[in-house]
C-alpha cells in the first residue's frame, strides 16, 4: 500500500518553543491531508484538514494560531505547534489521500510523539 | 463527530474467528463503512471498506446489513498479532472521525 511518513517520530522540547512535524506521502500525490492528535488511552481526534495550496480547515475547538498547518506541495504537509506547553504533549498522526476517490483508503503516518517539558 | 458505536472490548481465542460489530444507524446513502486498526503507539492501519455489498480481502471480511445500519468485521483466524484497537468509521471520504473503537484481545 501507499506510504506516508512522519518526521520526527518523537520530540522533546521545552515549554514555550515551537515544534514542526512533517508528513510526507512517499509514492503518491496527496491532495488532502488530515492531522489528528491522540492522548493516552483515547481515540484519535481530528484536528484539521488541509488541501494542497489552500488554507487548512480546523475542527471546532482547535486553535488555528496554535497549530499551524501548511500543505505547500502534493507530497508534504507540516504541523507546527507554536509556543508549546505541557498540555500539548500528545501523539500527533497525519493521514493522506490521493486524487482517486474510488481507492477508498486513507493512509496514515507512523505518528509523532511530542513531549513538552 | 464519530457516528458509530462499538463495544469497548472483546476477547478471542487464537485461531478462532473474531467478529467485531459496529452500529452506524445514521449512516448516509453516500457514506462508506471503513475499518482501521491501531496497534499500540502506531498509526492506524487500513483493513477494509464497503458501501453496501459484503467485501473480502486478504485481511478480513466485511458484512454490511441490508439496511446498512450495522456491520461486522470478521478476522477469520485471529492471531496474537491481531491484538489491537479496531475502529469502524462511516465516511463520504471527506472526513474521517474516529470513535472509541473496540479493543480486541486475542488470547493463546
Amino acid at each position: 500500500g501507499a506510504v506516508v511518513s512522519q518526521h520526527p517520530s518523537w520530540v522533546i522540547c521545552k515549554s514555550g518553543t515551537s515544534v514542526k512535524i512533517e508528513c510526507r506521502s512517499l509514492d503518491f500525490q496527496a491532495t488532502t491531508m488530515f492531522w489528528y492528535r491522540q492522548f493516552p488511552k483515547q481515540s484519535l481526534m481530528l484536528m484539521a484538514t488541509s488541501n494542497e495550496g489552500s488554507k487548512a480547515t480546523y475542527e471546532q475547538g482547535v486553535e488555528k494560531d496554535k497549530f499551524l498547518i501548511n500543505h505547500a506541495s502534493l507530497t508534504l504537509s507540516t504541523l507546527t505547534v507554536t509556543s508549546a506547553h505541557p498540555e500539548d504533549s500528545s501523539f500527533y498522526i497525519c493521514s493522506a489521500r490521493g486524487r482517486s476517490r474510488t481507492a477508498g483508503e486513507l493512509f496514515f503516518g507512523e505518528g509523532s510523539r511530542l513531549t513538552v517539558l | 463527530d464519530a457516528k458509530t458505536t462499538q463495544p469497548t472490548s472483546m476477547d478471542c481465542a487464537e485461531g478462532r474467528a473474531a467478529n467485531l460489530p459496529c452500529n452506524h444507524s445514521t449512516i448516509s446513502g453516500n457514506e462508506y463503512v471503513y475499518w482501521y486498526r491501531q496497534i499500540h503507539s502506531q498509526g492506524p492501519q487500513y483493513i477494509i471498506h464497503g458501501l453496501k455489498n459484503n467485501e473480502t480481502n486478504e485481511m478480513a471480511s466485511l458484512i454490511i446489513t441490508e439496511d446498512r445500519k450495522s456491520s461486522t468485521l470478521i478476522l477469520p483466524h485471529a492471531t496474537l498479532r491481531d491484538t489491537a484497537v479496531y475502529y469502524c468509521i462511516s465516511s463520504n471520504f471527506n472526513k474521517f472521525y474516529f470513535g472509541s473503537g473496540t479493543k480486541l484481545n486475542v488470547k493463546p
